[in-house]
């Protein structure tokens, strides 16, 4: 039962445009949201995090967006540079759950030149 | 500030023998989470310590079983080892146990069993 989907496995998009990532949640339990990048032979690396009494919110290039009727959320990254190019994972959390991470699957990145 | 630290990083295993993986957290951190990630499930939660409890378990066979010292270092074991345990083990700390706290990873080990 996959509670985190991340349906797209992979997105190429042009160097200064903007990157969209999606991820969709079956679990309303889950009150916390983290995107995570992650380059080969590393561990994941924590980009950005929204509570779900939030909808939005920013950090210099990265934005996530909280739709909770949808059960949906997005990562825009923008202007989108080289070094972005890694693979992003989509993870929830729930309080009862504390620090135990629900993952998606992932999606690949690759920003051209 | 060093980062999450995990030893050793590369090892190979034989099937029905047992592996130590460790783990050393960011200095002031308490909690220490572990995650398998392979090709076909992704990435799955283990467990996670706190003050050296385990406060929550994935699921996992009874196989893979963790610890954690006062230090608050970890380490997980895995006993019968198969070919199925084949995967990056992943190690992250946080600086507490509550819901908004992030996680921050360590490079992982890559465990090959043959």
């Amino acid at each position: 039962d996959q509670q985190v989907k991340q349906n797209s496995p992979s997105l190429s998009v042009q160097e200064g445009r903007i990157s969209i990532l999606n991820c969709d949640y079956t679990n309303s339990m889950f009150d916390y949201f983290l995107w995570y990048k992650k380059y080969p032979a590393e561990g994941p690396t924590f980009l950005i995090s929204i509570s779900s009494i939030k909808d939005k919110n920013e950090d210099g290039r990265f934005t996530v967006f909280l739709n909770k009727s949808a059960k949906h959320l997005s990562l825009h990254i923008v202007p989108s540079q080289p070094g972005d190019s890694a693979v992003y994972f989509c993870a929830a959390r729930y309080s009862q759950g504390a620090q135990k991470l629900v993952f998606g699957q992932g999606t690949r990145l690759t920003i051209n030149p | 500030k060093a980062g999450v630290t995990q030893t050793p990083r590369y090892l190979i295993k034989t099937r029905g023998q047992q592996v130590t993986l460790s783990c050393s957290p960011i200095s002031g951190h308490r909690s220490v989470s572990w995650y398998q990630q392979t090709p076909g499930q992704g990435l799955q939660f283990l467990f996670e310590y706190f003050s050296e409890t385990q406060r929550n378990k994935g699921n996992f066979p009874g196989r893979f079983s963790g610890r954690q010292f006062s230090n608050s270092r970890s380490e997980m074991n895995v006993s019968t080892l198969e070919l199925g345990d084949s995967a990056l083990y992943l190690c992250a700390s946080s600086l507490g146990a509550g819901v908004s706290y992030e996680q921050y990873f360590g490079p992982g080990t890559r465990l090959t069993v043959t």
